[in-house]
C-alpha cells in the first residue's frame, strides 16, 4: 500500500498476556517512530528507529516493553505482562528521514485495551 | 524534559473565520517545528513546519509564525471551513527526520 499500516487495528488482551503489534512503514523510508496516546491527550514519544543506527529507546516506559526493526522494514512493538495502564492507541509512523524533511506519515494506529 | 505545550485545549471559531492555535515551546535546541492535524480515529497529518532560522512560512490557507524571542508557535487558518475540525498538534524536532516531541494538542471546533 501507499501508506503506514498497522495491524491489528484493535486488539482486546487479558491483564498480563503478552501482545505484539505490527507496523508496516512505506517503502524507502529510513526512519520509523512508534508513539502512544491516551483517550484525549497527546502523543507519547516511545522508540525512535534511523536506518543502521541503534535506536532511540528513550521514551520506553518500562522494561515490559521492547521493540525491534528488521532488514529496516516492519516494525514489531512488543509490551509483555500488560497492564490496565498500558491501554491507548498505539502510532506508527515512518519518515524519509535522514534531513529528508520532517514529515512524518502516521498510520491508522492498534487500539490496546488491557481487561 | 524539555517539551512542548500547548495554551489553549479547546477552541470554537465560526465557518469562514480566521483561526488561530498556539503553542509554547521549551527546547531551544529544536531546529524545526511542525503542525499536526489529527482528525477522529485517524492518524496525526502533517500541515506545514517551518525551520529555527525562520519566523513565518505561509502554506495553502495555513500560515505559521515562530517567535524565538518567547519560545512561541502559532498556527493561523484562513476562511476556516467545517473540515478543518480536528485536534491540532504542534511538534518540534532537534533535526530533519529526528524524532517528534509532541505537545497535548488543541481541538478546534467550526461552528456552521
Amino acid at each position: 500500500g501507499a501508506g503506514v499500516s498497522q495491524s491489528p487495528s484493535n486488539k482486546v488482551t487479558e491483564k498480563g498476556k503478552d501482545v505484539e503489534l505490527r507496523c508496516d512503514p512505506i517503502s524507502g523510508h529510513t526512519a520509523l517512530y512508534w508513539y502512544r496516546q491516551s483517550l484525549g491527550q497527546g502523543l507519547e514519544f516511545l522508540i525512535y528507529f534511523q536506518g543502521n543506527s541503534a535506536p532511540d529507546k528513550s521514551g520506553l516506559p518500562s522494561d515490559r516493553f521492547s521493540a525491534e526493526r528488521t532488514g529496516g522494514s516492519v516494525s514489531t512493538l512488543t509490551i509483555q505482562r500488560t497492564q490496565q495502564e498500558d491501554s491507548a492507541v498505539y502510532l506508527c509512523a515512518s519518515s524519509l528521514g535522514g534531513g529528508y524533511g520532517t514529515e512524518a506519515f502516521f498510520g491508522q494506529g492498534t487500539r490496546l485495551t488491557v481487561v | 524534559g524539555e517539551s512542548v505545550g500547548l495554551h489553549l485545549p479547546t477552541l470554537s471559531v465560526q465557518e469562514g473565520d480566521n483561526s488561530i492555535i498556539n503553542c509554547a515551546y521549551s527546547n531551544s535546541a529544536s531546529d524545526y517545528f511542525i503542525w499536526y492535524k489529527q482528525e477522529s480515529g485517524k492518524g496525526p497529518q502533517f500541515i506545514i513546519d517551518i525551520r529555527s532560522n525562520m519566523d513565518k512560512r505561509q502554506g495553502q490557507r495555513v500560515t505559521v509564525l515562530l517567535n524565538k524571542t518567547v519560545k512561541h508557535l502559532s498556527l493561523q487558518i484562513a476562511a476556516t471551513q467545517p473540515g478543518d475540525s480536528a485536534v491540532y498538534f504542534c511538534a518540534e524536532t532537534k533535526s530533519s527526520g529526528d524524532k517528534l516531541t509532541f505537545g497535548t494538542g488543541t481541538r478546534l471546533a467550526v461552528r456552521p
